[in-house]
C-alpha cells in the first residue's frame, strides 16, 4: 500500500543545532507540504512544493527550509533551532492541489 | 481575523446524541471546504468533503453556506469512537489549505 512516512518520530535538540525532518511518500504525489501544530493554532503551512525542484513559502517559513530533489522525499531543515520551534510537524501530500491531504504520523519535536 | 474560527469545545454528549459543530471562514474566494477528523497525538484524516448542496455519509451530514461563509458538520446517533478531534478545512486558489483549531467531541458511554 502507498504510505507517507516521517522520521525521526521524536527528537530532543538544543538550541542553535541543525535539525532535519525527513517525509518519505509512495503515493506518486507531485504535491507535498510541511505543517506544524501547536496548542491555540490550527495546522500552519511551513513549505510546500507542487514538484521536483519546486519549493514556496508558506505562512511560518522563517527558520526552515526544504528542498524537492525527486518526487518522493521533502526534507524539512531547521538550520538554527530555537525553542520556538517546538512543535509537532507534519509532511502531507495530494494528488491534487485542492483536493485529500494525506497526512505522516508526525514527529515531534523538543528545543530545549 | 483568523481564516478560518471554530469553537474549540470541549463537546462532551452520551452516546446516540446528535451533536453538531459550525465553522466560518473570512474570505469569500475560498473554493473548497473539507471536514477532517484528528485523534489524539495522530496525523489528520479526511473525513468528509463539504459540497454546496450539503452531502451526507452515513451518520455524518456536512452543509455549506456560502453566503454566511460558514461549514457545519452534524453527526447522529454519536459512537464512542466519534471522540476525536474535527478540524474544518477550506481551500483557497492561488494560496493555500487553512485550518482551524480544531473542536473536540467526547462521546460519554
Amino acid at each position: 500500500d502507498a504510505e507517507i512516512t516521517q522520521s525521526p518520530r521524536h527528537k530532543i535538540t538544543e538550541t542553535g543545532r541543525q535539525v532535519t525532518l525527513a517525509c518519505h511518500q509512495t503515493w506518486n504525489h507531485n504535491n507535498m507540504f510541511w505543517y506544524r501544530q501547536d496548542l491555540g493554532h490550527g495546522l500552519r503551512l511551513i513549505h510546500y512544493s507542487y514538484g521536483v525542484h519546486d519549493t514556496n513559502k508558506g505562512e511560518v517559513s522563517d527558520g526552515y527550509s526544504v528542498s524537492r530533489s525527486n518526487t518522493e522525499d521533502l526534507p524539512l531543515t531547521l538550520e538554527s533551532a530555537a525553542s520556538s520551534q517546538t512543535s509537532v510537524y507534519f509532511c502531507a501530500s495530494s494528488r491534487d492541489r485542492s483536493g485529500e491531504l494525506f497526512f505522516g504520523e508526525g514527529s515531534r519535536l523538543t528545543v530545549l | 481575523r483568523k481564516e478560518v474560527e471554530q469553537d474549540p469545545g470541549p463537546f462532551n454528549v452520551p452516546e446516540g446524541a446528535t451533536v453538531a459543530f459550525n465553522c466560518t471562514y473570512s474570505n469569500s474566494a475560498s473554493q473548497s471546504f473539507f471536514w477532517y477528523r484528528q485523534d489524539c497525538r495522530k496525523e489528520p484524516k479526511l473525513l468528509m468533503s463539504v459540497y454546496s448542496s450539503g452531502n451526507e455519509d452515513g451518520r455524518f451530514t456536512a452543509q455549506l453556506n456560502r453566503a454566511s461563509q460558514y461549514i457545519s458538520l452534524l453527526i447522529r446517533d454519536s459512537k464512542l469512537s466519534d471522540s476525536a478531534t474535527y478540524l474544518c478545512v477550506v481551500y483557497r486558489p492561488g494560496n493555500q489549505f487553512y485550518f482551524g483549531t480544531g473542536t473536540s467531541l467526547t462521546v460519554i458511554p
